[in-house]
């Protein structure tokens, strides 16, 4: 069965930190894969996207994801944490030729001053 | 500016009265899709459209209803909505050549 997992469903780091948000896919096809962010009170905002290629991709905000087939993994990076970056993400799946998307169930993530 | 808009944005009704939730996007996008957000559930897909008139079901069909007659609007429906239907709704757009979707803000929904 098609399924995203997100482990950590709270995650703290200080202001200056670095980050990593994990998420775990299984998919039978070639997967699409994407991290949104979602700030309290607000809709969803992409943050970066996996299609092919070359798989460390750079994303908005200072955000990188790299992208392991190997493990099905896609995890989320960030070398210094703002607080600006309290939010929740979410990772996920979809694939060419279908039209369905699958999402993680979120990380919820604090930043101490 | 290119946008998802949905109305309204917040709405508290009661059990078995009919709503319905507009969506409409100004991007000229083929796909539409409907999720409900449900805390440590994540977003789970409702129903999605890929063009006027196709529709399908998503992971989570059950007591809503679509409907795609123009390309820009994508209404979701609840003829009889139940308090499990209590939820926060997202309705999202996107390109084929793109494939990332682009979210409206969210109606939050509360039956009773």
């Amino acid at each position: 069965a098609q399924s995203v997992t997100q482990p950590d469903i709270h995650i703290t780091v200080s202001e200056g930190a670095s980050l990593e948000l994990r998420c775990n896919y299984s998919y039978g096809a070639t997967p699409y894969l994407f991290w949104y962010v979602q700030s309290p009170g607000q809709g969803l905002q992409l943050l970066l996207k996996y299609f092919s290629g070359d798989t460390l991709v750079q994303g908005i905000k200072g955000f990188e994801a790299e992208f392991k087939r190997s493990q099905s993994s896609f995890n989320l990076r960030k070398p210094s944490v703002h607080w600006s970056d309290a939010a929740e993400y979410f990772c996920a799946v979809g694939a060419s030729g279908t039209y369905k998307y699958i999402f993680g169930t979120g990380t919820r993530l604090k930043v101490l001053a | 500016e290119a946008q998802v808009t949905q109305n309204p944005r917040y709405l508290i009704t009661v059990t078995g009265k009919k709503l319905t939730v507009t969506c409409s996007q100004n991007m000229n996008h083929e796909y539409m899709s409907w999720y409900r957000q449900d805390p440590g559930l994540g977003l789970r897909q409702i129903y999605y459209s890929m063009n006027v008139e196709v529709t399908d079901k998503g992971d989570v069909p059950e007591g809503y209803k679509v409907s795609r007659k123009e390309k820009r609007n994508f209404p979701l429906i609840l003829e009889s909505p139940s308090p499990n239907q209590t939820s926060l709704y997202f309705c999202a757009s996107s390109s084929w050549t793109g494939y990332e979707q682009y979210f409206g803000p969210g109606t939050r929904l509360t039956v009773t």
